[in-house]
């Protein structure tokens, strides 16, 4: 298994400009999320998915648009980039319920370091 | 709504002491509790975790972590600190169903002085 990936590793946006980050998991797992880490803030929630088709807002989602159109995909898309999310974005994957537990835990993929001038 | 505190921005410790990182949370019900390490550049790894029973985790790494409800503590240990476990560390807590949620604290930085 791959795990959970993350294209790209870098990226370098001018204000404005629009790009997609992309996420993949080869777990079959339900449940998938986007966070952003900053500098004293520890890590944030942007949108999350509990299965294709359906997403919701975290704490942070404004400049942020999520689809799922898959269980193993989940792209997030930055419209009009701003240099306030200049960030490291993780994506993370957990199965939704598995026997004998009610939580199961997140797998995070590398991150994406996004600069944006 | 939930919460996660750390109090230490930045730890320096000397190789072989020991060390304790401070987590307090903020949550309503039973929390799911969790320490994750973060090295340079590099994504998350799970340390440990808690989520019911006995209230001492033991993780990998040789870290373990007590949980505390009385203080709504949930501070990792680890008795003899290595140079390699210079990173920063992150608790959160999690909130079941609905995507399986993780609120963070801000983290805490290691650094291990040899």
């Amino acid at each position: 298994n791959a795990g959970v990936t993350q294209t790209p590793k870098f990226q370098v946006l001018k204000t404005g400009q629009s790009m997609t980050l992309q996420c993949a998991q080869d777990m079959n797992h339900e449940y998938m999320s986007w966070y952003r880490q900053d500098p004293g803030m520890g890590l944030r929630l942007i949108h999350y998915s509990v299965g294709a088709g359906i997403t919701d807002q975290g704490e942070v989602p404004n400049g942020y648009n999520v689809s799922r159109s898959t269980t193993e995909d989940f792209p997030l898309r930055l419209l009009s980039a701003a240099p306030s999310q200049t960030s490291v974005y993780f994506c993370a994957s957990s199965y939704a319920k598995a026997s004998g537990t009610t939580y199961n835990e997140q797998f995070f993929g590398p991150g994406t370091r996004l600069t944006v001038l | 709504a939930q919460s996660v505190t750390q109090p230490d921005i930045h730890i320096t410790v000397s190789e072989g002491a020991s060390l304790e990182l401070r987590c307090n949370y903020s949550y309503g019900a039973t929390p799911y509790l969790f320490w994750y390490v973060q090295s340079p550049g590099q994504g998350l790894q799970l340390l440990l975790k808690y989520f019911s029973g006995d209230t001492l985790v033991q993780g990998i790494k040789g870290f373990e972590a007590e949980f505390k409800r009385s203080q709504s503590s949930f501070n990792l240990r680890k008795p003899s600190v290595h140079w390699s476990d210079a990173a920063e560390y992150f608790c959160a807590v999690g909130s079941p169903g609905g995507g399986n949620k993780l609120t963070f604290g801000t983290g805490t930085q290691l650094k291990v002085e040899l």
